[in-house]
């Protein structure tokens, strides 16, 4: 079953507008990822932000997370027409499952030029 | 180097066909991870390996699934008798450790399977 839930589920912007996308989850969690998805096939993962953190930057990307209100925000700064594509956020959240990881539904992010 | 490697990249079968998905997962990686993807929606988990054991099948949607995995090496998820609700992109990955802290995963490409 998912955990999480993305919102919006599609999210058309220009290029150079920024791309906010929010992710809620259920249980509580040992960290919170980002991944990126092309075409619908391999994941690529973005950044992490783990339970004692609360934001996080990389290059173009700031994550948040606020384990009281159980959510997360990705914000992409700049954005390009290459950033088209899936986001998802997956939680991680037993440590006797190895790094399990469950993903919410997603985003679709596209960047018109 | 090389990453984790699926295969096929793609299948079409028949229902109540029998399908094999591989996957390579990075050579040393102790930990593999499979999960489904089903048209427009997130990942879902199946079932992981450390080294060969999987102390968690938990995942697997229903008794047509199974999985293994040899030599600490290559994966083979199984399903017997495919119906329709089984089409969906297979992705697999694998990390250095499990437990114990966050460490990364690295996905395959994934298998797209169609049930006709």
């Amino acid at each position: 079953s998912q955990q999480g839930e993305e919102d919006p589920q599609a999210l058309s912007i220009q290029e150079g507008e920024n791309a906010t996308m929010n992710c809620s989850y259920k249980t509580s969690i040992n960290n919170l990822q980002w991944y990126r998805q092309n075409s619908g096939r391999g994941l690529v993962h973005l950044i992490l932000i783990r339970s004692n953190e609360r934001e996080k930057h990389s290059g173009r990307l700031r994550v948040t997370l606020d384990t009281s209100k159980k959510s997360s925000s990705l914000l992409i700064t700049a954005s390009r027409a290459a950033d088209t594509a899936s986001y998802f956020c997956a939680t991680d959240a037993r440590e006797d499952a190895g790094n399990m990881l469950t993903f919410g539904g997603g985003t679709r992010l596209m960047v018109k030029p | 180097g090389a990453g984790v490697s699926q295969s096929p990249s793609n299948k079409v079968t028949e229902k109540g066909k029998d399908v094999e998905l591989r996957c390579d997962p990075i050579s040393g990686h102790t930990a593999l991870y499979w999960y489904r993807q089903r048209l427009g929606q997130g990942l879902e988990f199946l079932i992981y390996f450390q080294g060969n054991s999987a102390p968690d099948k938990s995942g697997l949607p229903s008794d047509r699934f199974s999985a293994e995995r040899t030599g600490e090496s290559v994966s083979t998820l199984t399903i017997q008798r495919t119906q329709q609700e089984d089409s969906a992109v297979y992705l697999c990955a694998s990390s250095l450790i499990t437990g114990g802290g966050w460490v990364e995963q690295f996905f395959g490409p994934g298998t797209r399977l169609t049930v006709l």
